[in-house]
């Protein structure tokens, strides 16, 4: 299995500012995602980051608001940009190795916005 | 739209007694599928995948799968207090996503 790590693991933030989450895999993987999670709900896919290049969204989800980086292939950071209450949620970091499908997930951080 | 549909519970169960876990997926083109538990502040852990028509076994957790019908269930046996948990259904799509169930609350009573 790989190991995710992610910081920081929770942080309360004003109204309109930004929080960057990073995500740091012990190994190489060839897929990373970033998923929230809100309140009593389910996991849903934000974006994929793609290694050099831009990550791909899925629908709802745009780049000015959720802007990703992935410099290499053990690393990558979530943005959550101009944050309102509704961005509160749980936002874990995912990897999959090249040739399985197992994804595992790091620990999640937990976003408070006041 | 894909999907996948489980009960959200919560299903209760006497300790030491057979929980039943189920899920229907809607996307025909999944060939992989996952069951993952959830403890209350914690992230997702992977306790079972299954690829095949049929039944796999890992120790008291039993993972079946019936792609005709396109039902995935987990059994656990000899449930323990410390089994529950939230457990998510997930299936890998065609297009390399996994996409999530909303999870089975599993409560084991004492």
């Amino acid at each position: 299995s790989a190991v995710i790590s992610q910081k920081p693991s929770r942080d309360i933030c004003q109204r309109g500012t930004s929080l960057t989450i990073q995500c740091q895999v012990d190994s190489q993987v060839t897929m990373m995602f970033w998923y929230r999670q809100q309140p009593g709900q389910s996991l849903t896919l934000i974006a994929t980051a793609n290694q050099g290049s831009e990550a791909t969204y899925e629908s709802g989800f745009v780049i000015d608001k959720f802007p990703i980086s992935r410099p290499n292939l053990t690393f990558s950071t979530l943005t959550v940009s101009n944050m309102s209450p509704e961005d509160s949620s749980i936002y874990l970091c995912s990897a999959r190795r090249g040739g399985t499908d197992t994804q595992y997930f790091g620990p999640g951080t937990r976003l408070t916005v006041l | 739209q894909k999907e996948v549909e489980q009960n959200s519970g919560p299903l209760s169960v006497p300790e030491g007694a057979i929980a039943s876990l189920n899920c229907t997926y809607s996307d025909r083109g999944s060939q992989s599928f996952f069951w993952y538990r959830q403890y209350s502040g914690k992230s997702p852990e992977l306790i079972m995948s299954i690829y095949s028509n049929g039944d796999k076994e890992d120790g008291r957790f039993t993972a079946q799968l019936n792609k005709a019908s396109q039902y995935v269930s987990l059994l656990i046996r000899d449930s323990q207090p410390s089994d529950s948990a939230t457990y998510l259904c997930a299936a890998l799509g065609g297009d390399d996503k996994i996409i999530f169930g909303k999870g089975t609350r599993l409560h084991i009573l004492p």
